[in-house]
């Protein structure tokens, strides 16, 4: 375990269903993140929060609604989403300045849309 | 121009030799340099960071820094197959809060 926990691992869910990710770190970090990983692209940067205030919204579409209630929790609210949704979903966390030590990164949500 | 450049190889290596992975970056104001190996499937872990320029060692691996060039590398030492992943690197860029990463170099380490 990496100190950053996500649930759950896998989900599969047809594009009428709504459903929720959830990411939880236990690393005292300020800031956290959620990442799209689509096969063989590059990491996908969609939203970053600090101290629980949203600072970037990387032209997400609304169907990705993302909710952080506290320094420790971040959640992914999803909806009518798309075949082309589907992929690798990563959380990752940080202290707010980034520079020593980086992110670390839960394990992911394998997403399928059908 | 793309902040942060990888080859996305493949990069095929033999079993016990050096594997060299190339990474530079564009913005000057990077200020700290970090390398992540992430498995099929799997997430992205942390496996060296560098901000001062030279090299730095941990075990098997070495990362270096260039600021006048601006790239960074990262050497394996002894190659193993479970070497075998994808390589990413990022960069802390000055007043931005978030890493930015390059596509990544997938490496093979042949048995």
């Amino acid at each position: 375990e990496t100190g950053v926990t996500q649930t759950p691992r896998h989900l599969v869910m047809g594009m009428t269903n709504k459903k929720s990710l959830k990411c939880e770190q236990h690393l005292g970090h300020n800031a956290m993140y959620w990442y799209k990983q689509s096969a063989k692209k590059p990491l996908e940067l969609m939203f970053v929060y600090n101290f629980k205030e949203q600072t970037e919204n990387n032209s997400v579409p609304s169907r990705f609604s993302p909710e952080c209630p506290n320094s420790s929790h971040l959640f992914l609210h999803l909806h009518t989403l798309q075949p082309e949704d589907s992929a690798l979903y990563l959380c990752a966390s940080s202290f707010r300045d980034i520079r020593t030590y980086g992110y670390t990164f839960g394990s992911g949500t394998r997403l399928t849309v059908v | 121009q793309k902040e942060v450049e990888q080859n996305s190889g493949p990069l095929s290596v033999p079993e016990g030799a050096i594997a060299s992975l190339n990474c530079t970056y564009s913005d000057r104001g990077s200020q700290s340099f970090f390398w992540y190996r992430q498995y099929s499937g799997k997430s992205p872990e942390l496996i060296m960071f560098i901000y001062s320029n030279g090299d730095k060692e941990d075990g098997r691996f070495t990362a270096q820094l260039n600021k006048a060039s601006q790239y960074v590398s990262l050497l394996i030492r002894d190659s193993q197959p479970s070497d075998s992943a994808t390589y990413l690197c990022a960069a802390a860029i000055q007043g931005a809060q978030k890493l930015v990463f390059g596509q990544g170099t997938r490496l093979t380490i042949n048995p």
